[in-house]
């Protein structure tokens, strides 16, 4: 089962930053937050990830609480190419090899 | 990044019979991942497929059902056998690099 729970869907205007939240109050001091991206039925993207400290690149800002309790994924001036699935991920450790295990993540529409 | 190509792209089979998704990377990995995306769904991962190893299913998955093969460090075949309607499905390769994981473009089976 996914550690993770999203809201299922966000809105937000063309040019305003995009806030994703998600909740993984259950991970271990190990594991590792991940968010991947959907493109209408295309193979996920990669966006970014981190464990416990802020992490940015070129696509987008990753927010870890102190706790690690929490994340936002942070798209800083969102375009319409951005409409997509985004899904937050716990990587875990299960059968000798690290996972990537799927929530329903949140469907996020960016309107003109 | 990694590139990672699939075939078929899309495939209509009848029920009853067998169909072998090919996995193609650039370059070389050791872990590969199936996964499984029905309709409106999030992805489901599979099994784990490391070169030189049995591959590993998760929970709800048996080998009968979909024997997968690792022949080499950049090839990996899916097997969905004696498919029925409800294996209509996408069908996404996954490959780990370092602490990043890429996904494939799918295959979109539909079972008539």
């Amino acid at each position: 089962d996914a550690k993770t729970t999203q809201p299922p869907s966000m809105d937000c205007a063309e040019g305003r930053a995009a806030n994703l939240p998600c909740n993984h109050s259950t991970i271990s001091g190990n594991e590792y937050v991940y968010w991947y991206r959907q493109i209408h039925s295309q193979g996920p993207q990669y966006i970014i990830h981190g464990l416990k400290n802020n992490e940015t690149n070129e696509m987008a800002s990753l927010i870890i609480t102190e706790d690690r309790k929490s994340s936002t994924l942070i798209l800083p001036h969102a375009t319409l190419r951005d409409t997509a699935v985004y899904y937050c991920i716990v990587r875990v450790r299960r059968q000798g090899a690290q996972k990537l295990v799927f929530g329903q993540g949140t469907r996020l529409t960016i309107n003109p | 990044s990694a590139v990672i190509s699939q075939k078929p792209s899309r495939d209509i089979c009848q029920r009853g019979t067998s169909l072998t998704i090919q996995c193609q990377v650039d370059s070389q990995v050791t872990m590969m991942f199936w996964y499984r995306q029905q309709p409106g769904q999030s992805l489901t991962l599979i099994a784990t497929a490391n070169q030189g190893s049995e591959a590993t299913y998760e929970s709800g998955f048996v080998i009968d059902k979909f024997p997968i093969s690792r022949p080499n460090l950049t090839f990996s075949t899916l097997t969905v056998s004696n498919m029925s309607p409800e294996d209509s499905s996408i069908y996404l390769c996954s490959v780990e690099r370092g602490t990043e994981q890429y996904f494939g473009p799918g295959t979109r089976l539909t079972v008539t």
